[in-house]
């Protein structure tokens, strides 16, 4: 199975700073990697599919980057809405796997 | 719009079985892919299972194969999972997901709100 690790686990940040969360695959997935976004008690949201393509209705300060086995998800001005827990996903075989998450907190 | 609605959950005792289903609507299920995917409380997401738009293929997770299927009824627009031999481990919210394919690939567009089991005594 392909093992996902993100870094860090919670990062604390405040309104406005640019915040980068990155992912690594423990072998090459191409591109076929998404990035999603949770909330407590609510379902997760996909944000970023294919490594750097945005979602339709997802804000342009989400973007994301990378190839083969090292990604990284960047928003550029951090909003009160998007304090939550965000995960990566490999989707590169028929054994999807996630990343332990990234909490995102109110520094 | 897309609508995802899970149920069947609920208080299960260990070794006992359970099955969830998911209703869809707002777009055509028998032309879609679509995952089980759970979280245990507190923790991260796994995937569990997938069936392919037709039936046709289904793959599972190490830790549910052999114990847990998924099967869909594309007339009622419904995904189900059934689930047996159930562990105290198997205690989580259980999402559906709906698959969008790119190139034989399938990320998870749209998720249900979730259904909890608890596996207890």
């Amino acid at each position: 199975d392909i093992q996902m690790t993100q870094s860090p686990s919670t990062l604390s940040a405040s309104v406005g700073d640019r915040v980068t969360i990155t992912c690594r695959a423990s072998q090459s997935i191409s591109s076929w990697l998404a990035w999603y976004q949770q909330k407590p008690g609510k379902a997760p949201k996909l944000l970023i599919y294919k490594a750097s393509s945005l979602e339709s209705g997802v804000p342009s300060r989400f973007s994301g980057s990378g190839s083969g086995t090292e990604f990284t998800l960047t928003i550029s001005s951090l909003q009160p809405d998007d304090f939550a827990t965000y995960y990566c996903q490999q989707y590169n075989s028929y054994l999807w796997t996630f990343g332990q998450g990234t909490k995102v907190e109110i520094k | 719009q897309v609508q995802l609605v899970e149920s069947g959950g609920g208080v299960v005792q260990p070794g006992g079985s359970l099955r969830l289903s998911c209703a869809a609507s707002g777009f055509t299920f028998s032309s879609y892919g679509m995952h089980w995917v759970r979280q245990a409380p507190g923790k991260g997401l796994e995937w569990v299972a997938f069936i392919r738009y037709d039936g046709s293929n289904k793959y599972y997770a190490d830790s549910v194969k052999g114990r847990f299927t998924i099967s869909r009824d594309n007339s009622k627009n419904t995904l189900y999972l059934q689930m047996n031999s159930l562990r105290a481990e198997d205690t989580a919210v259980y999402y559906c997901a709906k698959g969008r394919e790119l190139e034989r690939r399938y990320v998870f567009d749209y998720w249900g709100q979730g259904t909890l089991v608890t596996v207890s005594s």
